[in-house]
């Protein structure tokens, strides 16, 4: 599976937009795009996911370049309550792999007032 | 809206003592994970579980784990003889598809005395 590299952290501003970015260089044509997050020592919070065409939802936007090589989650108003260790994490769905998601340090994104 | 539920959500055990975690996954999901989570660590991936076995597992899931879906419902996570280092979080997730995304639990802290 392709690695990822996010920033360490990052601050926000209560109200503003979150982007955080994520790196996945190495990633192949099968492989989808996930965002989790884990709010302090709670299970970690499915965000959104893509393989190749931006997505939104009720969450997030998530926009992927056109090579794949990267990507941002866009959190469009940010609260206090998204203050949260964000994941990016790159994993291709087989029969074999069954699609586990394997974690990395993730972005200590910080919303403040 | 359907949530991935486990029991208890703290366990104290003494060291050698065998301890079951359990799940209940979204109903219809036919997926099922267990993950943990030492305290300040990252998210680890133990096992997955298809088809009434399991389909794959890490280096950290040795023969002191073992997993089990006795009925249509539950999920479960044992260790055989726990010891000070498994003390952590222990997550449960389940997922329809390959492609979809995963929920969490909201974990099960375990202390090891």
């Amino acid at each position: 599976d392709a690695k990822t590299t996010q920033p360490p952290s990052m601050d926000c501003a209560e109200g503003r937009a979150a982007n955080l970015p994520c790196n996945h260089s190495t990633i192949s044509g099968n492989e989808y795009v996930y965002w989790y997050r884990q709010i302090h020592s709670q299970g970690p919070q499915y965000i959104i996911h893509g393989l190749k065409n931006n997505e939104t939802n009720e969450m997030a936007s998530l926009i992927i370049t056109e090579d794949r090589k990267s990507s941002t989650l866009i959190l469009p108003h940010a609260t206090l309550r998204d203050t949260a260790v964000y994941y990016c994490i790159v994993r291709v769905a087989t029969i074999k792999n069954n699609n586990d998601m394997r974690f990395g340090a993730g972005t200590r994104l910080t919303v403040k007032p | 809206e359907p949530e991935v539920t486990q029991t208890p959500s703290h366990q104290v055990t003494q060291m050698g003592q065998e301890v079951i975690l359990r799940c209940v996954p979204i109903s219809n999901h036919l997926y099922f994970y267990w993950y943990r989570q030492i305290l300040g660590q990252k998210v680890e991936f133990l096992v997955s579980f298809y088809n009434n076995e399991i389909s794959e597992k890490s280096e950290i899931f040795d023969d002191q784990f073992s997993v089990e879906r006795p009925d249509g419902s539950n999920f479960t996570l044992k260790i055989r003889s726990t010891k000070l280092e498994d003390s952590a979080m222990y997550f449960c997730a389940s997922r329809m598809g390959l492609d979809s995304e995963q929920y969490f639990g909201p974990g099960t802290r375990l202390t090891v005395t």
